[in-house]
């Protein structure tokens, strides 16, 4: 089993520019969700999951956009990215309270 | 709403020092989850322990151990004889049990950075 899959592992973009962080897990988790920790800061929830087609905000939803088509997948959408959200990214998928973190993406906004 | 302080920022020891890692929560829950995790430096966060609200009983995992207590609303989290491979950001974490429509979202502490030296 991968667990679960973050890519890409570093990125670099120009202020104005779109990405999607690609998150991805295998183990049938209902629950998904993505965090940014920076400096100081810990991990703060950006947005979460509890199953397909269902999304909410969590803390810092701002500048950034998701959605859940299949239980699988849960990607992160910077529609215009900001230096602000220079950050590294988790994503983590977790079923009965049990959680499991992808890598992380080391997001730069130059 | 829930809410977890991790008020040590950064502690240094020297190797073999006994260090403990407070956290402290606030929930309206009864019924929830507290963990923590590690941060090595080479950045993947690595599951040291769940508990759950019911269970009061202390934990030791080898030079490991955890202390929770409901009335003071505290999960420290204790390493004995500490090693230099100990050293990384430290985090305390809770989520509070699932209701209908609800969810398992996990609250972190902004982490304590432990540097044990030779």
């Amino acid at each position: 089993n991968a667990g679960v899959t973050q890519t890409p592992k570093f990125q670099v973009l120009k202020t104005g520019q779109s990405m999607t962080l690609q998150c991805a897990q295998d183990m049938n988790h209902e629950y998904m969700s993505w965090y940014r920790q920076d400096p100081g800061m810990g991990l703060r929830l950006i947005h979460y999951s509890v199953g397909a087609g269902i999304t909410d905000q969590g803390e810092v939803p701002n500048g950034y956009n998701v959605s859940r088509s299949t239980t699988e997948d849960f990607p992160l959408r910077l529609l215009s990215a900001a230096p602000s959200q220079t950050s590294v990214y988790f994503c983590a998928s977790g079923q009965n309270y049990g959680y499991t973190f992808g890598s992380g993406t080391r997001l730069t906004v130059v | 709403a829930q809410k977890v302080t991790q008020a040590q920022t950064e502690i240094s020891v020297v190797e073999k020092e006994d260090v403990t890692l407070d956290c402290v929560y606030e929930t309206r829950d009864t019924t929830y989850y507290l963990f923590w995790y590690k941060q090595p430096p080479s950045g993947e966060l690595v599951f040291l322990i769940r508990r759950n609200s019911f269970d009061e009983q202390n934990e030791i995992s080898g030079r490991y151990s955890w202390n929770f207590q409901k009335s003071t609303s505290s999960f420290n989290f204790t390493i004995t004889a500490s090693q230099v491979v100990d050293s990384a950001v430290y985090f305390c974490a809770l989520s509070e049990a699932r209701r209908w429509g609800g969810s398992e979202k996990l609250v972190f502490g902004k982490g304590t950075k432990l540097t044990v030296n030779p």
